[in-house]
């Protein structure tokens, strides 16, 4: 059975401390890793997809890498703004793109 | 560009109603079109898809249902509401040969 797991639960910085996100994954035939940010009550936001381990995509102060294992998304200087639900999924392949998600990091960035 | 739209955006409903949820998307055609449920603790539940007009396939098994009966329009409904099926309802899509998800706003739904 694929699974996704994401560590933390939750995690608090500093506006500012850098840190990171971790999303370990079992799934059979990779796909796609998919990182996405949920706002409170609002539907998820796509970020990014990664195709291949070595893989590395950037937006903003969010870096994410992709290995055979895990995937990380990277925080680099974090504002308040950042602070945010960010799920993780992977997608095992099939016709109709079905994804398995993770529980999701709480990140809360202090001003 | 796509959009999708999702109402409505939160509803309280007694034990034993019927529900309907409705989700659009625009901007495509033959979209495939999801149903997500968002319980807290846990996380997305894929409920149904649907690769095409009257095609729909069911991920658990439950007293909800989902329609497909136009292109661009998906819907998710309820006969007799149960207390277990409050949470928070997604409606997404992704398009063609690509395998990114779009989500909608989502609807809150609390069944007392």
């Amino acid at each position: 059975e694929d699974q996704v797991t994401q560590s933390p639960e939750a995690l608090r910085l500093q506006e500012g401390e850098s840190s990171s996100l971790n999303c370990s994954y079992t799934v059979s035939g990779l796909r796609g890793l998919f990182w996405y940010r949920q706002d409170p009550g609002k539907g998820p936001e796509f970020l990014f997809t990664l195709y291949s381990a070595g893989e590395e995509k950037e937006k903003e102060r969010l870096k994410a890498t992709l290995t055979k294992k895990e995937s990380f998304l990277h925080i680099t200087a974090p504002k308040p703004e950042d602070s945010a639900t960010y799920l993780c999924a992977g997608d095992s392949g099939g016709s109709n793109y079905k994804l398995t998600f993770g529980k999701g990091t709480l990140l809360t960035v202090n001003p | 560009s796509q959009t999708i739209h999702q109402w409505p955006a939160t509803l309280v409903q007694p034990v034993g109603s019927p529900l309907s949820l409705e989700c659009t998307v625009e901007g495509t055609s033959n979209p495939n079109l999801y149903w997500y449920r968002q319980a807290a603790g846990r996380g997305l539940q894929l409920l149904f898809y649907s690769v095409g007009i009257g095609q729909i396939s069911s991920e658990v098994p439950q007293n909800l249902s989902a329609s497909r009966p136009q292109d661009r329009q998906f819907i998710l409904s309820s006969k007799k509401l149960l207390l277990s099926d409050s949470g928070f309802y997604l409606c997404a899509y992704s398009l063609g040969s690509g395998n990114t998800i779009y989500f909608g706003e989502g609807s809150w739904l609390t069944v007392v």
